[in-house]
């Protein structure tokens, strides 16, 4: 059975960076979707993206339209994670950020990133 | 890009029925869209109940179920029991392989 774990800085400054790492036992990150979904305080969830690594490609991608210009998701298959980068952060953005499979079948327990200086 | 709707909250009583809809503002709901939901209790990540309109996983309670209701998608909860009482979110997949995820059900059993 799958496992995915998220883990990164759990503040970040506005206008800096957000960076987050889902590492994944159980399964290869290979051949496979891998989600990004993140949800605000009392809101609802909300897609960010995924990616698709395997031998032939570099690692597909696909974002949501309302973040694309800031997101991106990309694969390590030597460490066996994906990873998350978000820019220009602002108060907006402070949320639990999930990674999950590609059918949204498994996820991680979340990670709550705050967004405040 | 599409936004998909639900009811804010519902209420049912212990052992009743309640359905839950979602939709969508770039028309009808359909198969195509490959509905899922999904429940998520205080302080946990969203578990998957629903997939493809109307597949249950192995842990999924006999007394949910899912299907697409005068073009929408719908879960129905029959014999509703107090731990059912949580968020719903469904799920809908569209063209260009992006997701969109409903504005989520609040469940009160009582």
């Amino acid at each position: 059975q799958v496992q995915l774990q998220e883990s990164g800085p759990r503040l970040v400054e506005p206008s800096e960076t957000l960076s987050l790492t889902c590492t994944l036992s159980g399964r290869s990150i290979s051949n496979s979707y891998w989600n990004w979904i993140r949800q605000s305080p009392g809101k609802g969830l909300e897609w960010i993206g995924y990616v698709y690594y395997s031998g032939f490609t570099n690692g597909i991608t696909n974002y949501n339209p309302s973040l694309k210009s800031r997101v991106t998701i990309s694969a390590d298959t030597s460490k066996n994670l994906f990873s998350l980068t978000l820019t220009s952060v602002t108060a907006a953005d402070s949320a639990v950020y999930y990674c999950a499979t590609r059918d949204f079948d498994y996820w991680g327990q979340g990670i709550l990133v705050t967004v405040s200086s | 890009q599409a936004v998909v709707t639900q009811e804010p909250s519902l209420t049912v009583s212990p052992g009743g029925t309640v359905t839950l809809t979602c939709d969508s503002t770039t028309g009808a709901v359909s198969s195509g869209h490959y509905p899922s939901w999904f429940q998520q209790k205080p302080g946990q990540a969203p578990k998957r109940l629903i997939y493809d309109t109307s597949n249950k996983e192995s842990w999924t309670p006999a007394r949910f179920s899912g299907s697409l209701l005068g073009g929408k998608a719908a879960l129905t909860l029959s014999g509703a029991q107090p731990e059912d009482e949580a968020d719903y979110s469904c799920l809908l997949s569209y063209s260009g392989g992006r997701y969109v995820f409903g504005t989520g059900t609040k469940i009160t059993v009582l």
